[in-house]
């Protein structure tokens, strides 16, 4: 997993709460990834963060959701309000560059249930 | 709207036979194809990847074979074993990042003994 680390691995949130994901990238690594995994489907890119920038967040739904990378600490993905619907697989990503240049790196996951 | 399409959905052999999941795509500005290996409440692992100037790459058991003029690619196990079963996702991306990957819906393999 490229030493990119999540955490909680699992968390449960009762629907309107708030779910808050963290993720470090391996060290001295500056750019993370986020994906989600919802049931039986593949993952699907959400937001490129570099530390205290958003590069890319085509992927993000436009309410609840939002990410951030500061300066110091992990990356945080937050949901507010979660529904149902959110219960799903988030995974964190860093690069290490390989044969065919940067190869995405995903971590063990944060598995989200909102009940 | 699906970009990459895998199939079949699951898959059962017996252990040494040769799975094979195929994917094909739609956007021909796709330029990186990896495979990757999940298995349950793990996060996907790269498996192998190629590029479309090549037609076949091998790494180990597993092989990739791309064509590129129909747009599609498939995953070859060799010797399968019981621990190969996973899910397997194929994927794609484009421009020299490879960091927005466009991912298949996976194969559940089952490899029995």
């Amino acid at each position: 997993n490229a030493g990119v680390m999540q955490n909680p691995r699992h968390l449960v949130r009762r629907r309107g709460q708030e779910a808050r994901l963290r993720c470090s990238p391996m060290k001295g690594h500056s750019h993370v990834y986020w994906y989600r995994q919802l049931p039986e489907e593949g993952l699907k890119f959400m937001v490129y963060l570099q530390k205290e920038n958003i590069i890319d967040e085509s992927g993000m739904p436009k309410e609840r959701f939002s990410a951030e990378f500061p300066k110091e600490g992990p990356s945080i993905l937050r949901i507010q309000q979660v529904v149902r619907g959110d219960s799903a697989a988030y995974f964190c990503a860093g690069t290490e560059q390989g044969n065919h240049g940067n190869t995405i790196y995903f971590g063990e996951g944060s598995w989200l249930t909102v009940v | 709207q699906q970009q990459v399409k895998q199939s079949p959905q699951s898959l059962i052999v017996q252990k040494g036979g040769i799975p094979i999941i195929n994917c094909a795509y739609e956007n021909t500005a796709f330029d990186y194809f990896p495979w990757y290996q999940q298995f349950p409440g793990k996060g996907p692992a790269l498996l192998i990847a190629i590029r479309p100037d090549v037609s076949e790459k091998k790494e180990g058991r597993f092989t990739i074979s791309f064509n590129k003029s129909a747009k599609q690619f498939s995953l070859h196990i060799m010797d399968s074993q019981p621990g190969d079963s996973a899910t397997y996702f194929c994927a794609a991306g484009s421009g020299g990042s490879n960091y927005k990957l466009t991912f298949g819906k996976g194969t559940l393999l089952t490899v029995n003994p």
